[in-house]
């Protein structure tokens, strides 16, 4: 089992619609997770980070975490053809010795 | 404040031989990691360092090395290169504050073409 996994994708989405990117990980102990851009031939970016349990919004972008179903995810809100990129989900677990752990990443694809 | 800083951008080498890769972390920041990253297989981990001291390290072959020096800038070297190390190099720093470290910050990357 991969320690943080991800759909690859491609996920197409209408534009103006919401875009729904999963993310599960293995370590228990994860306590941090963020969730990282990138463009074609372009270095990630960051979007979020989220620590607690809950919703975390932040304009069109909601990082939603839930440590006992050990899932993290992402809504992009009115997509746009601009959000078409991967998205990477990456999870800190001190435990490890504050490693920082990618998934795979999903490829998002908004339609016109 | 600069941001992370990768040299060179692009590299064109000879199977065989060896490369040296920079990265100049965000000033104050004390942990630097590396990846490759290529079509196939993401984003995969090759090590980290925080205070000139290896603190993690991926399932990479032992041709691929790195350290940090005191002003926390790294370098990453591969010897005997091999076609299936062209690929994307990206480095990331982060900080560290009490409680643990912040997000990371990548570089623009070296685009190793081994040839």
């Amino acid at each position: 089992q991969k320690e943080v996994e991800q759909n690859s994708g491609p996920l197409s989405v209408p534009e103006g619609a919401i875009a729904s990117l999963n993310c599960t990980y293995s370590d228990r102990g994860s306590q941090s997770f963020f969730w990282y851009r990138q463009y074609s031939g372009k270095s990630p970016e960051l979007i979020m980070f989220i620590y607690s349990n809950g919703d975390k919004e932040d304009g069109r972008f909601t990082a939603q975490l839930n440590k006992a179903s050990q899932y993290v995810s992402l809504l992009i809100r009115d997509s746009q053809p601009s959000d078409s990129a991967t998205y990477l989900c990456a999870v800190l677990s001190k435990a490890a010795g504050n490693k920082l752990t990618f998934g795979g990443g999903t490829r998002v694809l908004v339609k016109p | 404040k600069a941001g992370v800083t990768q040299t060179p951008r692009y590299l064109i080498k000879t199977r065989g031989q060896q490369v040296t890769l920079s990265c100049s972390p965000i000033s104050g920041h004390r942990s630097v990691s590396w990846y490759q990253q290529t079509p196939g297989q993401g984003l995969q981990f090759l090590f980290e360092y925080f205070s000139e001291t290896q603190r993690n390290k991926g399932n990479f072959p032992g041709r691929f090395s790195g350290r940090q020096f005191s002003n926390s800038r790294s370098e990453m070297n591969v010897s005997t290169l091999e076609l299936g190390d062209s690929a994307l190099y990206l480095c990331a720093s982060r900080a560290w504050v009490s409680g643990g470290d912040t997000e990371a910050f990548f570089g623009q990357g070296t685009r190793l073409t081994v040839v």
